[in-house]
């Protein structure tokens, strides 16, 4: 069946450090991916998506690229702020159903 | 745009009573609503998919009889957990979907069981 797998976290860096957090995932077909963000005491936010291979998705300085040959999606941020930390989840949507990885916790310390 | 709302955000129940918990879309017809688990440090679990009017689809392992929902309305879904326990202690968060869009999720609901 389809999944998402993410890097465990958490995942500490100072500020202004380069970020990737690796998304890897098992579908059928052509899913669309998908990140969000979940920040401390707030709910789930659309962060990112890419409908269809080659796509970038970016928002907020993230970026990420749908690539269908390593069937991955990582995120990546140039220069990351405190203001990043957070819990970031790759999904994947199978029909009208979201997959959801773990979640990857990202702490950024000043 | 697109606000999903949860109420409560936060509530404290004793065993073998049974809590709801609400869902609105405020600026959107909500065609299919979502209920989704949270424990801690771990991903979102599926619950159950509701679409307006009709019964709710629940994942395997989801017992109907204890989480029951209702998507009354295009703007409202509710979560009744029925004879909560403390295992059923978690983050509850519900999303809203209109027609094939994306979701847009709520703020979660802590639920604690005593």
């Amino acid at each position: 069946g389809n999944s998402v797998t993410q890097m465990e976290g958490p995942v500490t860096l100072s500020e202004e450090a380069f970020l990737t957090i690796n998304c890897t995932y098992t579908a059928t077909g052509y899913p669309s991916l998908f990140w969000y963000v979940q920040y401390p005491g707030e709910g789930l936010q659309l962060l990112l998506k890419a409908t269809k291979a080659d796509d970038k998705g970016s928002n907020k300085g993230f970026e990420a690229t749908y690539r269908k040959e390593t069937t991955s999606f990582h995120l990546e941020k140039g220069s990351v702020q405190v203001s990043d930390s957070a819990v970031y989840f790759c999904a994947l949507s199978d029909l009208s159903l979201l997959i959801w990885g773990a979640g990857t916790k990202l702490i950024i310390k000043p | 745009g697109a606000v999903v709302s949860q109420h409560p955000s936060w509530v404290i129940c004793k065993s073998g009573t049974s809590v709801k918990i609400e869902c609105r879309s405020l600026d959107f017809q909500a065609t299919t609503m979502f209920w989704y688990r949270q424990f801690p440090k771990q991903s979102l679990m599926l619950m159950a998919t509701s679409n307006e009017g009709s019964k709710a689809t629940y994942e395997q392992g989801v017992e109907k009889d204890k989480f029951l929902i209702n998507h009354a309305s295009l703007t409202l879904s509710t979560l009744t957990v029925t004879s909560a326990h403390p295992e059923d202690s978690s983050f509850y968060i519900c999303s809203a979907r209109q027609g094939t869009y994306e979701q847009y999720f709520g703020p979660g609901t802590r639920l604690t069981v005593t």
